[in-house]
């Protein structure tokens, strides 16, 4: 049982470079979450998805870009790297809205 | 707007000793609660969810926790805790809506627990 599965696990970017964190999930759920966690700061939603085709912003989209073509893949993207998007991202799914979401283990990021 | 407050950022206690890791939310509807464990460099798993019924819930590994309406808090317990708990814990809550449904959930900024040998 894989559950949620992310990659890489750790990145450096430079200023200005993007890249596409992956996440895919093998439960069947419909709803899928990508978060960024900062120390003493919990987890900020970026942006979430009902299904696939459908996504829709979090509390802190700026910067970010998603899509969600199947219901077991949703990758984040990042555009143009900015040392502010350093940070731990998760991305989590859940059968149901606000149930039980489970987590993959994390990306950790640096951008220098 | 929901919110959930965790105000300790930092609990020390030692093994075998019973502890209490607060959280409070603000929201006068109905409320799902959750509190959720993150062991080192992995990502959080559910410990237990109020949703409705018993205030009392009880989760994994000996945790348990008590939904308070009236002091709008979630305090999470355990009796004696182990190395093993050592663990930063997350409280999190989703509230309902006026037009239905439930908000998406927001979470505490942490708990760390630190169980001292």
């Amino acid at each position: 049982n894989a559950g949620v599965t992310q990659t890489p696990k750790f990145r450096i970017l430079k200023i200005g470079q993007s890249m596409t964190l992956q996440c895919t999930q093998d439960m069947n759920h419909n709803y899928m979450y990508w978060y960024r966690q900062d120390p003493g700061m919990g987890l900020k939603l970026i942006y979430y998805s009902v299904g696939a085709g459908i996504t829709d912003k979090g509390e802190v989209p700026n910067g970010y870009n998603v899509s969600r073509s199947t219901t077991e893949d949703f990758p984040l993207r990042l555009e143009l790297a900015a040392p502010s998007q350093t940070s731990v991202y998760f991305c989590a799914s859940s059968n149901r809205m606000n149930t039980e979401a489970f987590f993959g283990q994390g990306t950790r990021l640096t951008v220098v | 707007a929901q919110s959930v407050t965790q105000l300790d950022s930092q609990v020390p206690v030692f093994e075998e000793a019973p502890v209490e890791l607060r959280c409070n939310y603000s929201s006068s509807v109905s409320v799902y609660l959750f509190w959720y464990v993150q062991y080192p460099n992995q990502g959080l798993q559910l410990l237990l969810k109020y949703l409705s019924g018993s205030t009392l819930v009880k989760g994994i590994n000996g945790f348990e926790a008590e939904f308070n309406k009236s002091q709008t808090s979630f305090h999470l317990r355990k009796p004696s805790v182990h190395i093993s708990d050592t663990a930063e814990y997350f409280c999190a809550v989703s509230s309902s809506l006026t037009s239905g449904g439930y908000q998406k959930v927001t979470f505490g900024t942490g708990t760390k627990l630190q169980v001292i040998p």
